[in-house]
């Protein structure tokens, strides 16, 4: 059972957009910035977004982070079939002292 | 350009140690704090703690006090972990990330390869 909550799967076709959400709570995004690691299949995992919206540079601007209060969110835009990967969300809890995750979605580009 | 090299994959039998070892390389070592994170088959990231490099002072995460060691050797810029009495559910890919610290937050880049541990008899 992850601290960060986020859908297992998600979907779309080439061209759409799709969200992942992450909810936590007040002691990890709700007072902490939210970055995010895609993790493609047999990789390791790989700096998306930091500090809730801002990207790397090297990662394509189709790729949008947001948060508000408890969650984040990411937005791909302009779905890529090598964007199929795992993607987690990370914060730091001030409660467990510690970073923690969510459990990771798993895009599929149909 | 900046980058973490671990060691290869290993096969040990319950009870036995391993230790893997992370190589950072493009950048100035103590100036930087490892982490270290495990992946079992098929899961998710667990965050085990992390190693300030400058000052050697470990931190664990919950779950991982007792049989888990970090440490260094800064001639080398090489950061360790070492499990000792490991047992099956210690199979997992273990991976180093190097903190970055901004005023605007904190996150892991860039990431080891990592390090696949296998414990089996």
């Amino acid at each position: 059972q992850s601290v960060l909550t986020q859908p297992p799967s998600a979907s779309g076709t080439p061209g759409q957009r799709v969200t992942i959400s992450c909810s936590g709570s007040s002691s990890n995004i709700g007072s902490n910035t939210v970055n995010w690691y895609q993790q493609l299949p047999g990789t390791a995992p790989k700096l998306l977004i930091y500090s809730n919206n801002q990207r790397p540079s090297g990662v394509p601007d189709r790729f949008s982070g947001s948060k508000s209060g408890t969650s984040a969110s990411l937005a791909i835009s302009g779905l890529q079939s090598e964007d199929e990967a795992d993607y987690y969300c990370a914060a730091w809890d001030d409660s467990l002292h510690g970073w923690v995750f969510g459990g990771g979605t798993k895009l599929t580009v149909l | 350009q900046v980058q973490l090299v671990q060691s290869g994959s290993e096969l040990k039998k319950p009870g036995a140690s391993v230790k893997v070892s992370c190589k950072a390389s493009g950048y100035t070592f103590t100036s930087y704090a490892m982490n270290w994170v495990r992946q079992a088959p098929g899961q998710g990231l667990e965050w085990m703690g992390w190693i300030n490099t400058n000052t050697g002072n470990p931190t664990y995460a919950q779950g991982f006090t007792g049989r888990f060691v970090f440490s260094l050797d800064t001639s080398v810029s090489t950061a360790y972990l070492q499990i000792s009495s490991l047992k099956a559910e210690d199979t997992a890919v273990y991976y180093c990330a190097r903190d970055e610290v901004a005023t605007m937050g904190w996150w892991f880049d860039p990431w080891g390869q990592g390090t696949l541990v296998t414990v089996s008899s």
